[in-house]
């Protein structure tokens, strides 16, 4: 079954505790994303991968780190969490066609995060 | 820079009566339009999406969004919902020029589908 597999679903942690979130796809996509969806915001980039060691910031990234040393794992670090990353987060991965805008998005479950 | 813009924060409609989900966009350089849903617990999956064509788009479960170039819009559509509807949904776009991987999402609107 094609899917987007984030761990752990549920984490709760105390300011300052580096922690990861893992993200694998088993679509052998290129373009995968870590996106975090706030009430009243929707969903904003964190940062993005095109391809294995390809990663850039989205609109959000200060705080996170991410690594794409495979191409269908993405973690995300948060070296020092704050409780303004309290958030639900999403990775997400995408095919690339002729310039992977217009394909499809697959998302995970989400990981939904309490820095106290 | 995109950005999009669901005014309507939350939309309670009754089972079986029509429902619209407005969405409007704003864009330099054209766009791909998308429709996801959003069930509790879930991630998002795609309703349907516009890359070009015929302006009126069929999706999963009865759906339809029509894309309007001068109004730029993308508005959704459900002629009779099911309590199953009930969920949120993201309109969101992406540059048409490709080469990248950015969607930009509007804030979502609440669909809650009542008996």
């Amino acid at each position: 079954e094609a899917q987007v597999t984030q761990n752990p679903r549920y984490l709760i942690t105390v300011t300052g505790k580096k922690l990861t979130v893992t993200c694998s796809q088993n679509m052998n996509h290129e373009y995968m994303s870590w996106y975090r969806q706030d009430p009243g915001l929707g969903l904003r980039q964190i940062y993005y991968s095109m391809n294995v060691e390809v990663t850039d910031k989205g609109d959000v990234p200060e705080g996170y780190k991410v690594s794409r040393k495979e191409k269908r794992n993405f973690p995300l670090i948060l070296e020092s969490p704050s409780p303004n990353q309290t958030s639900l987060y999403f990775c997400a991965s995408r095919t690339r066609t002729g310039g992977a805008s217009d394909t499809e998005a697959f998302f995970g479950q989400g990981t939904r995060l309490t820095v106290v | 820079a995109q950005s999009v813009t669901q005014l309507d924060s939350q939309v309670p409609v009754f089972e079986e009566a029509p429902v619209e989900l407005r969405c409007n966009y704003s864009s330099s350089v054209s766009v791909y339009l998308f429709w996801y849903v959003q069930y509790p617990n879930q991630g998002l999956q795609l309703l349907l999406k516009y890359l070009s064509g015929s302006t009126l788009v069929k999706g999963i479960n009865g759906f339809e969004a029509e894309f309007n170039k001068s109004q730029t819009s993308f508005h959704l559509r459900k002629p009779s919902v099911h309590i199953s509807d009930t969920a949120e949904y993201f309109c969101a776009v992406s540059d048409q020029r490709g080469g990248g991987n950015k969607l930009t999402f509007g804030t979502g609107t609440q669909l809650k589908v009542e008996l």
